[in-house]
């Protein structure tokens, strides 16, 4: 079983609409919550971090259930550049690597 | 100011062949990674240095992975003898400081490896 696990989508969504999904991690060391973005062929870019009381930034509400071990990400009124893959990532409290989740693919159309 | 930059932008290997993929982080940051990307999966740690010093490689796939950052700031990550399973993508990461698990880590745009 994988460390970080998201559907893989895609989730085809319509301009204008609200996305919403979550990831699971397994490890309740975790210590940091993340959500990081990347378009095709481009590096990954931190979109933001995740807050035990939920955070927002924008059209974008993250939300961390640490009894559940899941993060969602919401994004309302989703615009045409929003298509990307998003993807989960955690941080362990020892060492700063990141772990990854595989993405979640997300298509605004029009 | 300059974000992190990685050369070459793209490889092609033939099996067996030595390849030597370069890092330059964002100036002054004070760790460095180094994650390996897969079509179509997310990204893998490999490794990790504090300075010159390599804190973390428990990422990496076989002693055939070589990484190191003699004077604490260019990396260079080396696959010796490469092998199909080695295309990906390897993505380097540097962040400022030296243990806050919040630090922000920048991305470089990637070095995409093909092992024909």
């Amino acid at each position: 079983r994988k460390e970080v696990e998201q559907d893989p989508g895609p989730f085809n969504v319509p301009e204008g609409a609200t996305v919403a999904f979550n990831c699971t991690y397994s490890n309740s060391a975790s210590q940091s919550f993340f959500w990081y973005r990347q378009d095709c062929r481009k590096e990954p870019k931190l979109l933001m971090s995740v807050y035990s009381s939920g955070n927002e930034d924008g059209r974008f509400t993250a939300q961390l259930n640490r009894a559940s071990q899941y993060i969602s990400l919401l994004i309302r009124d989703s615009k045409l550049s929003d298509s990307a893959t998003y993807l989960c990532v955690v941080n362990k409290a020892a060492g700063n690597k990141l772990t990854f989740g595989g993405g979640t693919r997300v298509l605004v159309k029009p | 100011g300059a974000g992190v930059s990685q050369s070459p932008r793209y490889k092609v290997a033939k099996r067996g062949q030595d390849v030597a993929l370069r890092c330059d982080p964002i100036s002054g940051h004070v760790s460095l990674f180094w994650y390996q990307q897969a079509l179509g999966q997310g990204p893998e740690f490999l490794t990790y240095f504090q300075n010159e010093a390599q804190l973390d490689k428990s990422g990496l796939p076989s002693d055939r992975f070589f990484a190191e950052r003699p004077e604490g700031s260019v990396s260079t990550l080396k696959i010796q003898r490469t092998q199909q399973e080695d295309s990906a993508v390897y993505l380097c990461a540097s962040s400022s400081g030296a243990s806050l698990s919040t630090d922000t880590q920048y991305f470089g745009p990637g070095t995409r490896l093909t092992v024909l």
